[in-house]
């Protein structure tokens, strides 16, 4: 089944920052904008902030404003999503999802647990 | 920003039953609206997109109505596989989004 795949997980001190991956199949990358979505532990869905790779612009939740850079790299057909200063709260699963046309999440990663702990 | 609430906030209901959420926005959306499944350790499935249309392979006891501020999201017939937290979510033409709260979905 086509799945956009995410790298693994990762534990992380406060204060430092963590960068996660999220890989697509064929042309995602030339075709389709990518967003990031956070759920804390027991928690709802956070947007966070998402990428036309074709263009490269990126933009962010206020929330995540300056702590928070989204990047894609079309011929790995990869983004990326860099959070710092890292604090507990940031403990989260990390999802990407493809944006189809306007605002429609169709097809999402399997998942990135970040925990933040000292 | 725009908020997104939902109700109920969870539900408890029994196989066969039919089962009804609302979601509303703090101004009007039009028809930006979609509607997510996520079951636990599971990443989140889009079910109904843009208000009312069904995502292709989505059962079809899965329906969503509505436009500008009040949406309604409804399962005809609840089976064993729907046990579920379900979401809104709306979205501008700048790739902004926001999603309601979630309504958990929990067998009876």
């Amino acid at each position: 089944q086509v799945q956009l795949e995410q790298s693994g997980a990762e534990v992380k001190k406060p204060g430092s920052s963590v960068k996660v991956s999220c890989k697509g199949p064929g042309d995602t990358f030339s075709r389709f904008a990518i967003s990031w979505v956070r759920q804390a532990p027991g928690q709802g869905l956070e947007w966070m902030g998402g990428i036309i790779p074709i263009f490269g612009a990126a933009n962010y939740a206020q929330k995540f404003q300056g702590r928070v850079t989204i990047t894609a790299d079309k011929p790995t057909r990869t983004a990326y999503m860099e959070l710092r200063s890292l604090r507990s709260e940031d403990t989260a699963i990390y999802y990407c999802a493809r944006i189809r046309i306007l605002g429609i999440l169709d097809l999402w990663g399997q998942g990135t647990t970040v925990t933040v702990s000292s | 920003d725009i908020q997104m609430t939902q109700s109920p906030s969870s539900l408890s209901a029994s196989v066969g039953d039919r089962v009804t959420i609302t979601c509303q926005a703090s101004q009007d959306i039009s028809n930006y609206l979609n509607w997510y499944q996520q079951k636990p350790g599971k990443a989140p499935k889009l079910l109904i997109f843009d208000a009312s249309n069904l995502e292709t392979g989505v059962p079809s006891r899965f329906s969503g109505s509505g436009s500008g501020t009040d949406f309604t999201f409804s399962i005809s017939s609840l089976e064993p596989e729907d046990f579920a937290t379900y979401y809104c979510q709306q979205y501008d033409n700048l790739l902004r989004f926001t999603f309601g709260p979630g309504t958990k979905v929990e067998i009876k």
